[in-house]
């Protein structure tokens, strides 16, 4: 059973289109995260849900929505897509919102055309 | 801001050579530290995570170390196999967010 899953594994689309990112998680935690990597590697953080409730939101183009409808989901919509948006994108959750180990999906790819 | 480091960005050893990986923060007021190993195309699977209290921690042939107020920690793999070859992040928490290093590459040639 995958802990954290992620849909789609690859996305490519054109500059200015809308598109969603879906991440479940089966491990009964409360907190879920997104993280975006770009093309040097770094991994940062973008949102963080702890019980459906936002507590991280760093600086994030309003473009990017978060949406968690359950403990279990938390999705990313994007619009306007831009090339700088291109990245993987990593899900993750954790049962503690503070200092506890995170799991990862296995990312998806997103590219802007 | 946290800032992390990580040096050397890559490194490529034979099998069976010990590796040493390095990583500095500038705020030492975390939580806990935690190494990840990322394989390509996959994502990253947590290898050891050491509560500022603590000063390492050992898994198999893992082991890492943490000096909080130096702002160090290093990442021992004993007895390297073709198998450990990744990159491997380094993260601190600091309140409610992991920051990341950029990664150290390592090849382990057999």
């Amino acid at each position: 059973d995958t802990a954290v899953s992620q849909t789609p594994k690859y996305l490519v689309t054109q500059m200015g289109n809308d598109k969603s990112i879906k991440c479940e998680q089966n491990l009964g935690h409360d907190t879920m995260y997104w993280y975006k990597q770009d093309s040097k590697k770094f991994l940062k953080i973008m949102f963080s849900y702890n019980n459906k409730e936002l507590i991280i939101n760093e600086t994030v183009p309003n473009r990017f929505s978060p949406k968690s409808p359950d403990k279990a989901h938390l999705n990313l919509h994007i619009n306007s897509l831009e090339l700088g948006d291109s990245a993987v994108y990593f899900c993750a959750s954790s049962q503690l919102a503070r200092g506890d180990t995170q799991y990862f999906g296995p990312g998806t790819r997103l590219t802007v055309l | 801001k946290q800032e992390v480091t990580q040096i050397p960005a890559a490194l490529s050893v034979p099998e069976g050579e010990n590796l040493v990986l390095n990583c500095s923060f500038t705020d030492s007021a975390i939580y806990n530290l935690q190494w990840f190993r990322q394989d390509p195309g996959k994502g990253l699977t947590s290898l050891l995570l050491i509560q500022s209290s603590q000063r390492e921690q050992t898994s198999g042939r893992l082991n890492a170390s943490l000096d909080k107020s130096s702002g160090r920690s290093t990442l021992y793999i004993a007895a390297s196999q073709p198998g450990d070859s990744a990159t491997y992040l380094c993260a601190v928490s600091n309140d409610y967010k992991l920051s990341f290093g950029a990664g150290t590459t390592v090849t382990v040639r057999a």
